[in-house]
């Protein structure tokens, strides 16, 4: 079956410093990726979506600067929380789209749990 | 008014009962439409998918998807304790891959 891997899976920083998170496919090439943020309690936010080669589409109110996303190839993925603060403490998720499967064609990464202190 | 609506719960059944989730959904042009579980901090579960009016049945699951209304449900049969999750509903809309989730509703399944 479809396997994203992300990582990491948990990760603290310090106020003002960079993280940033893999999503990779690893037994399909995925024609889209997308990137969701989830508060606790909470649904699963679209923040971008992002295709192999082109620039990332952001939805309304998430900061481009801020949350730099590059999608350097088929199977990978990257987010990048730049100057992080304990406000962007959150799970963040990546979900990989692949069209061949039809609606069975989104798999989700395993989370990752930023903590910002 | 929010693209997804649901009921955040808890929605508390007994087990062996029948758990009835449902989800609104405000752009007519919503295509196909999903439930997912997430089990606290872990990531969403694919449960089935509907896009036909009418009912879909998989095991002890069945959505039910009624577009005039913008309605979609979801019935969990002879509930367990190990069902007992948050079940998110999602929408996808015509000529884009997005899915657009709801808030999600915590259900409790009692022994």
């Amino acid at each position: 079956g479809a396997v994203v891997s992300q990582h990491p899976s948990r990760v603290i920083c310090k106020s003002g410093t960079s993280v940033k998170i893999e999503c990779r496919s690893l037994d399909f090439q995925a024609t889209t990726m997308f990137w969701y943020r989830q508060f606790p309690k909470q649904s699963l936010m679209l923040m971008a979506t992002s295709n192999e080669g082109s620039k990332a589409t952001y939805e309304q109110g998430v900061e481009k600067d801020k949350f730099l996303i590059n999608h350097a190839s088929l199977t990978l993925s990257t987010l990048t929380v730049t100057s992080a603060h304990p406000e962007d403490s959150s799970f963040y998720i990546c979900s990989a789209r692949d069209r061949d499967r039809g609606a069975y064609g989104y798999t989700f990464g395993s989370g990752t749990r930023l903590t910002v202190v | 008014q929010k693209e997804v609506e649901q009921n955040s719960g808890p929605l508390s059944v007994p087990e062996g009962a029948i758990a009835s989730l449902n989800c609104t959904y405000s752009d007519r042009g919503s295509q196909s439409f999903f439930w997912y579980r997430q089990y606290s901090g872990k990531s969403p579960e694919l449960i089935m998918f509907i896009y036909s009016n009418g009912d879909k049945e998989d095991g002890r699951f069945t959505a039910q998807l009624n577009k005039a209304s913008q309605y979609v449900s979801l019935l969990i049969r002879d509930s367990q304790p190990s069902d007992s999750a948050t079940y998110l509903c999602a929408v996808k809309r015509r000529n884009t891959d997005k899915l657009i989730f709801g808030t999600g509703t915590r259900l409790q399944v009692f022994p």
